[in-house]
């Protein structure tokens, strides 16, 4: 399978600060990238879909101002929490799709878990 | 609306037994269904999957059927190994429209020794 690769694996910040978090496709370029959310005890939560070069399409519901998504190369996406809050405390998880798997399956980062204090 | 459903939150099974994870989808269009394993604290990792022109696909101990006139598929393990619990997730898309995974909520395994 592909590599993605998601950093930092855990980070810890102060409310009212902005913390962004990178996914990298290691050995294949991917056209497209998710983002996801995973609150404990449920499924993951599709935040949001990029495509390179475009901007993010949002799912109803996040708020696009605070869960800011740039996929600026076809290895590389980010998703910056912009004045954390302690309810944006989570695991987030990326994931990557491209043209060398078919562009079917998506392949998950290891995830990041989030705590704001 | 949850399209994919795992209604068995949770599975426990003796090891070296079989394990049967199943998945139920409301969406007639999805056209592609994926399972995932995740361990607590880590991104799910891709296990198997089958495109909705086959009804089984077998990779190794994962085996994976799918009805269409039940839009029912069930994930096989066979022979089961502690090192496989963990929580599996189903997830379905449908290629020709948003392409976006729809997951379910997942079935935690647990094989005991």
């Amino acid at each position: 399978g592909a590599v993605v690769s998601q950093h930092p694996s855990r980070v810890i910040c102060k409310s009212g600060t902005s913390v962004k978090i990178e996914c990298r496709s290691l050995d294949f370029q991917a056209t497209t990238m998710f983002w996801y959310r995973q609150f404990p005890k449920k499924s993951l939560m599709l935040m949001a879909t990029s495509n390179e070069g475009s901007k993010a399409t949002y799912e109803q519901g996040v708020e696009k101002d605070k869960f800011l998504i740039n996929h600026a190369s076809l290895t590389l996406s980010t998703l910056t929490v912009t004045s954390a809050h302690p309810e944006d405390s989570s695991f987030y998880i990326c994931s990557a799709r491209g043209q060398r798997f078919g562009n079917t399956e998506a392949f998950f980062g290891q995830g990041t878990r989030l705590t704001v204090v | 609306d949850q399209q994919v459903k795992q209604n068995s939150p949770s599975l426990s099974v003796q090891e070296g037994r079989i394990s049967i994870l199943n998945c139920d989808y409301t969406n007639s269009m999805f056209d592609y269904f994926l399972w995932y394993k995740k361990y607590p604290a880590e991104g799910p990792t891709f296990l198997i999957s089958i495109s909705s022109i086959k009804d089984k696909n077998e990779d190794g101990r994962f085996t994976v059927f799918l009805n269409k006139s039940a839009k029912h598929l069930s994930l096989h393990i066979v022979p089961s190994q502690p090192g496989d619990s963990a929580v599996y997730f189903c997830a379905a898309i449908f290629q020709g429209g948003s392409e976006k995974l729809v997951f379910g909520k997942g079935t935690k395994l647990t094989v005991n020794p």
